[in-house]
């Protein structure tokens, strides 16, 4: 059974460009979790979604950044014309449920963007 | 909304002592608080989790204690070893709430000396 993957694993984008990183979850889980973690600091969450919706966006940017988890295919963190300060790591996870015991979130390799 | 602080920030130990990591959460709602290691460019590992309807759960070398009243629950590693060294994070959050994202201490540092 696979783990949670992402892709790409490092991404290098100029000022004013657009960043997809992609987040497949463990097979059988339906919640995803985006975080964002910035040197030497730890995780904030960001975004978590179910197939089709976004249950909670409260930790994400209003503007530029966007998420998705279609019914099919993996999920998109997407964000609009980046500047410096969004280089970071980008950790997606995943869970089976969001309770019964089965809301531990198991993390994937992260995406490490750096904006030049 | 949820805020989790995390003592000390760097923990330098001795191998084979014990390794004792605190935090505090001000969600008196939050029910679910796991453990996660990170190894220097890798991804966070779970390594013990704890719900609020427990006070205490071990799992071989390590332990984890809630005192709900407090708010506050801890990490116990024993018998550490070279490998323990790592950034060590707690978190915490309400599952099933609907807002189910993991609110997570700044993080420690543990050095196990050998």
């Amino acid at each position: 059974n696979a783990g949670v993957m992402q892709n790409p694993r490092h991404l290098v984008r100029r000022r004013g460009q657009e960043a997809r990183l992609r987040c497949s979850p463990m097979k059988g889980h339906s919640h995803v979790y985006w975080y964002r973690q910035l040197p030497e600091e730890g995780l904030k969450f960001m975004v978590y979604l179910q197939k089709e919706n976004i249950i909670d966006e409260s930790g994400m940017p209003k503007e530029r950044f966007s998420a998705e988890f279609p019914k099919e295919g993996p999920s998109i963190l997407r964000i609009q014309q980046v500047v410096r300060g969004d280089s970071a790591a980008y950790f997606c996870a995943s869970s089976s449920s969001n309770s019964g015991g089965k809301e531990t979130q198991y993390f994937g390799p992260g995406t490490r963007l750096l904006v030049l | 909304g949820e805020n989790v602080e995390q003592h000390p920030s760097t923990l330098s130990v001795q191998e084979g002592d014990s390794a004792v990591i605190k935090c505090t959460y001000s969600d008196s709602a939050s029910n679910y608080f796991p453990w996660y290691k990170q190894e220097l460019g890798k991804r966070p590992q779970l390594i013990i989790d704890i719900r609020s309807n427990v006070g205490e759960k071990k799992d071989q070398r390590i332990a984890v204690t809630l005192n709900k009243t407090a708010k506050h629950f801890s990490l116990h590693i024993t018998e550490t070893q070279p490998e323990d060294s790592a950034v060590y994070f707690c978190a915490a959050t309400l599952v099933g709430g609907g807002a189910d994202g993991l609110t997570f201490g700044k993080g420690t540092h543990l050095i196990i000396q050998p």
